[in-house]
């Protein structure tokens, strides 16, 4: 079974189009984070919950919002998208927040035209 | 703030070929200290970690040391093989943090 599993795999929408990824660990950790790939491969993180609170939200539009109805899922809702969030969204948890590897889902390819 | 710093890639070799990749850091405290890699069409996998100074992380032939003096913490192995090419990320985690701090990504292309 997939430790950390998102969907869709790939997405490919309009400008101005409002979309959701979908994260989730049956691994038992209490933190999952949304970390953000740019085309250069630059990681850098967005949102971080530990069990179902915000502990760190970076610098991010407010057009990205977490929400995580359990401490299994963290989803990311994206309003009005644009060019520049093409990117490639990866999730992740881990068993505590400081110190602990993180596992990484696969990502999800997002290509906005 | 806290931050990691590792060789420009991309890094060519040639299959059984010696292999570094230099990775600095500056940070408060006491970081744990990590290698990630991350294969093509993949997320990031866990490679090895070290938690306090003069350990040694290793897994699958790759080995780094922490090395507090020098604030580094440099990816090495022996012999590369052609399954070893993906990109390498070096990470640390403060204990205030919630997350990992990346390094930029070392792309390593190894050739048979």
């Amino acid at each position: 079974d997939t430790a950390v599993s998102q969907t869709p795999k790939y997405l490919v929408t309009q400008m101005g189009n409002d979309k959701s990824i979908k994260c989730e660990q049956n691994l038992g950790h209490d933190t999952m984070y949304w970390y953000k790939q740019d085309s250069k491969k630059f990681l850098k993180i967005m949102f971080s919950y530990n069990n179902k609170e915000l502990i760190i939200n970076e610098t991010v539009p407010n057009r990205f919002s977490p929400k995580s109805p359990d401490k299994a899922h963290l989803n990311l809702h994206i309003n009005s998208l644009e060019l520049g969030d093409s990117a490639v969204y990866f999730c992740a948890s881990s068993q505590e927040t400081g110190g602990s590897p993180l596992h990484f889902g696969n990502g999800t390819r997002l290509t906005v035209t | 703030g806290d931050s990691v710093t590792q060789m420009e890639g991309p890094v060519t070799l040639s299959e059984e070929a010696f292999l570094t990749i230099n990775c600095t850091y500056t940070a408060t405290g006491y970081p744990s200290l990590f290698w990630y890699v991350q294969y093509p069409g993949e997320g990031l996998q866990l490679l090895l970690k070290a938690t306090k100074a003069d350990d040694k992380g290793s897994n699958k032939g790759f080995e780094a040391t922490y090395r507090k003096e020098t604030t580094s913490f440099h990816l090495e192995k022996g012999s590369v093989q052609v399954s070893d090419s993906a990109v390498y990320f070096c990470a640390l985690s403060g204990r205030s943090q919630g997350n990992l701090i990346f390094g930029k990504g070392t792309k390593l292309s190894v050739k048979p």
